[in-house]
């Protein structure tokens, strides 16, 4: 069935420095890619989402990447901050649907 | 504008007993989507509803959940009888409304805080 992969599972950064999380995806009609940032004790929330039609979206600190060919899109977090601290999912379309699949999530730490 | 609701925020049952689960969505929003997320795994997806009427309940374990949309408005999501691997979070999501396009795009789904469900 699809499934979407995320690495890594954590994360450590110190203040200032660029995270990047990757997530590749199987189903090769998925047109949709959110991802959500999950603060501890807090319900998740969209950050950031690219459509199959766009290749890179920026908003400040925040950017990500789709590669359709391989499969594969990226978040990219600039100048982390602690606030930046959370557990991120990617997701992924099934298809031509608004259903979506998520990745297991990635754990940021951002050190002062 | 209200956020997504969720009631209980945490339920702690026996195995064999009964729970369930309440997702107030943002106001307007048709479309109510369930997932559920086991410790330290993926948020799955559980199902959605359009206004009242199930689109997709594939993801559902199997038929010891039921869940409701009555009057297209909130929705409830019974587990009866609740079993040890039942336990986790259970999110409910919502969305504007489906563009009816080539390709199909949504609006954002936007999530409730969850509830956390322990079977003992």
């Amino acid at each position: 069935g699809e499934n979407v992969e995320q690495h890594p599972s954590t994360l450590s950064v110190q203040e200032g420095d660029s995270a990047v999380i990757k997530c590749t995806y199987s189903d090769s009609a998925s047109n949709y890619f959110p991802w959500y940032k999950q603060e501890l004790g807090k319900r998740p929330q969209l950050i950031i989402d690219i459509r199959s039609n766009v290749g890179e979206k920026k908003d400040q600190r925040i950017a990500v990447t789709l590669n359709k060919t391989a499969k594969h899109f990226s978040l990219h977090i600039t100048e982390t901050q602690p606030e930046d601290s959370a557990v991120y999912f990617c997701a992924a379309s099934i298809g031509n649907t608004d259903k979506l699949i998520f990745g297991t999530g990635t754990r940021l730490q951002v050190f002062p | 504008e209200a956020g997504v609701t969720q009631f209980p925020s945490h339920s702690v049952i026996e195995k064999g007993q009964t729970v369930t689960l309440r997702c107030d969505p943002i106001s307007g929003h048709d479309n109510l989507y369930w997932y559920r997320r086991v410790m330290g795994k993926e948020i799955k997806f559980l199902l959605h509803f359009v206004k009242e009427s199930k689109q997709d309940e594939s993801g559902m374990p199997n038929n010891r959940f039921l869940a409701e949309r009555t009057g297209g408005t909130y929705s409830t999501l019974k587990v009866q009888p609740a079993e040890l691997e039942d336990s986790g979070v259970y999110f409910c999501a919502s969305s504007k409304r489906i563009f009816m396009t080539a390709p199909i795009r949504t609006d954002t789904q936007y999530f409730g805080p969850g509830t956390r469900l322990t079977v003992l």
